[in-house]
């Protein structure tokens, strides 16, 4: 079946602008995550959505950064006032239940954000 | 909260060696995964591996859950193998953040032809 998808690919955005970024979980799945990745580093946590319950947002790294989700559908990651500190691929996964209850995660491609 | 380390940073191999990815954690853990990053970036499950050992074809991965660490054993590496390996655990006791997953800085693998 469809896997993770993400939107836009690629983003080129001036300094203090905002942005949306998109992401399309696996049918069916109820939880939905969004980290992010600098260049040659790995993975930080910024939001876990978890079904109907009050989203996970502690590793958003200012109130800059927001998400939503629809039910157990679409999600949108937004950048305010964007920072070239923003630059990074954006990554969302998703999983058919809790980590802890064996359910593994799967990766979209990624939202490479480049801040001019 | 807890800690994630890997090793080696990076390696570099000749196609057709067999190399041992390590992964170290500081605390109990509920869910560990190991993932393949290509070279375009695309994170690709490889094993759901908390305890125990498992096989896939060349590759296999074993989990000593009571001693904190996870092995992945890639034999006859091919060229295709390359890109940067990830551990990543979920904390067993709540630590930090609960249900996302905490990634190791990973180990960049280049096989050469």
């Amino acid at each position: 079946g469809a896997g993770v998808s993400q939107s836009p690919s690629n983003k080129v955005t001036e300094k203090g602008k905002d942005v949306e970024l998109r992401c399309d979980p696996i049918s069916g799945h109820t939880a939905l995550y969004w980290y992010r990745q600098r260049l040659g580093q790995g993975l930080e946590f910024l939001i876990y959505f978890q079904g109907n319950s009050a989203p996970d947002k502690s590793g958003l790294p200012s109130d800059r950064f927001s998400a939503e989700r629809t039910g157990e559908s679409v999600s949108t990651l937004t950048i305010q006032r964007t920072q070239q500190e923003d630059s990074a691929v954006y990554l969302c996964a998703s999983t058919d239940g809790r980590l802890r209850q064996g359910y593994e995660q799967y990766f979209g491609p990624g939202t490479r954000l480049t801040v001019t | 909260g807890i800690q994630v380390e890997q090793s080696p940073p990076d390696l570099i191999l000749q196609e057709g060696a067999n190399s041992t990815l390590r992964c170290n954690f500081s605390d109990s853990v509920n869910n560990l995964q190991w993932f393949h990053q290509n070279p375009w970036g695309q994170l690709i499950n490889l094993f759901y591996i908390p305890s125990g050992t498992k096989q896939n074809g060349r590759l296999s991965a074993t989990t000593v859950a009571t001693e904190r660490y996870s092995l992945l054993y890639i034999s006859s590496s091919q060229t295709t193998d390359s890109g940067v390996y990830f551990c990543a655990v979920e904390p067993g006791n709540y630590g930090g953040s609960q249900g996302n997953l905490i990634f190791g800085k990973g180990t960049k693998l280049s096989v050469k032809p």
